[in-house]
C-alpha cells in the first residue's frame, strides 16, 4: 500500500461544468475525510466517512456537493454546476480511527474554475 | 467552527539557525493537537499527535511541546537546513474531525 491516492491531479473546467474527484485510501483505514484548502487558508473540513457511512457534513459542503464512499474503500467528490469560488486545493485523508491517530494526507486535487 | 490560531504567518531563517512557532487551540473538549508539514506539490505529512498536557515529542531536529490548560503548543526546529523549508500546520481535534490553523511557512535560507 503506497498511502492515499488522488485523481486527478489537477483539473480545470469551465465554470458550471460537474466534475469528479476520486481518493483511495489507505485500505485498513476505516474513516476517510475530505478537506478544501484555499490560498491563505489552512485546510477546512468538509465531510467524513465511517466505513460507508457518511457521518458528518460540513456546513461548507453546500448542495452541489456530493460525497460517497461505496464498500468503504474509494470515496468520491463530485461538485455539480461548479462556480469561480470552487477553486481550490481538494485533500483526502484517511486514518484508523479519530483523534489520536495521524492523519495519512493524499497530494491532493487542484481545481480551476475558469 | 474552531479557531486555531499559528503564528508567525512566514518565517525566513538562515540555515543552522533554530526556530520556533507557536499554535493556539481552544482549552475545553481537547482530544488531541496534531502537528503537519507540507511541503509544496507534496502530500501533508503527520509529524507529531499528542493528547497528554505536558506532552514533548521528538522527531530528530523537530520538537514539540503541549500545554492543555491554557491552550497551546510549540514546534521547534533545532538548527534548521534548507529541507525543512514547508509550511508547518497544526490541527486540534475535538472528536472526530481536525481543525487546522492557517499554518507557518517556513523558509530556510542557504
Amino acid at each position: 500500500d503506497t498511502g492515499v491516492s488522488q485523481d486527478p491531479r489537477h483539473k480545470i473546467t469551465k465554470r458550471g461544468q460537474n466534475v469528479t474527484f476520486r481518493c483511495d485510501p489507505i485500505s485498513e483505514h476505516n474513516r476517510l475525510y475530505w478537506y478544501r484548502q484555499t490560498l491563505g487558508q489552512g485546510p477546512e473540513f468538509l465531510t467524513y466517512f465511517q466505513n460507508e457511512a457518511q457521518l458528518e457534513k460540513s456546513r461548507l459542503l453546500s448542495d452541489r456537493f456530493s460525497a460517497e464512499r461505496p464498500k468503504g474503500s474509494f470515496s468520491t467528490l463530485e461538485i455539480q454546476r461548479t462556480e469561480q469560488g470552487d477553486s481550490a486545493m481538494y485533500l483526502c485523508a484517511s486514518s484508523l480511527r479519530a483523534a489520536n491517530y495521524g492523519y495519512t494526507f493524499g497530494s491532493g486535487t487542484r481545481l480551476t474554475v475558469v | 467552527i474552531l479557531n486555531v490560531e499559528q503564528s508567525p504567518q512566514s518565517l525566513h531563517v538562515q540555515e543552522g539557525d533554530s526556530t520556533n512557532f507557536t499554535c493556539s487551540f481552544p482549552s475545553s473538549n481537547f482530544y488531541a493537537l496534531h502537528w503537519y508539514r507540507w511541503e509544496t506539490a507534496k502530500s501533508p505529512e503527520a509529524l507529531f499527535v499528542m493528547t497528554l498536557n505536558g506532552d514533548e515529542k521528538k522527531k530528530g531536529r523537530i520538537s514539540a511541546t503541549l500545554n492543555t490548560k491554557e491552550g497551546y503548543s510549540y514546534l521547534y526546529i533545532k538548527g534548521s537546513q534548507p529541507e525543512d523549508s514547508a509550511t508547518y500546520l497544526c490541527a486540534f481535534t475535538g472528536a472526530n474531525n481536525l481543525f487546522f490553523g492557517t499554518g507557518t511557512r517556513l523558509t530556510v535560507i542557504p
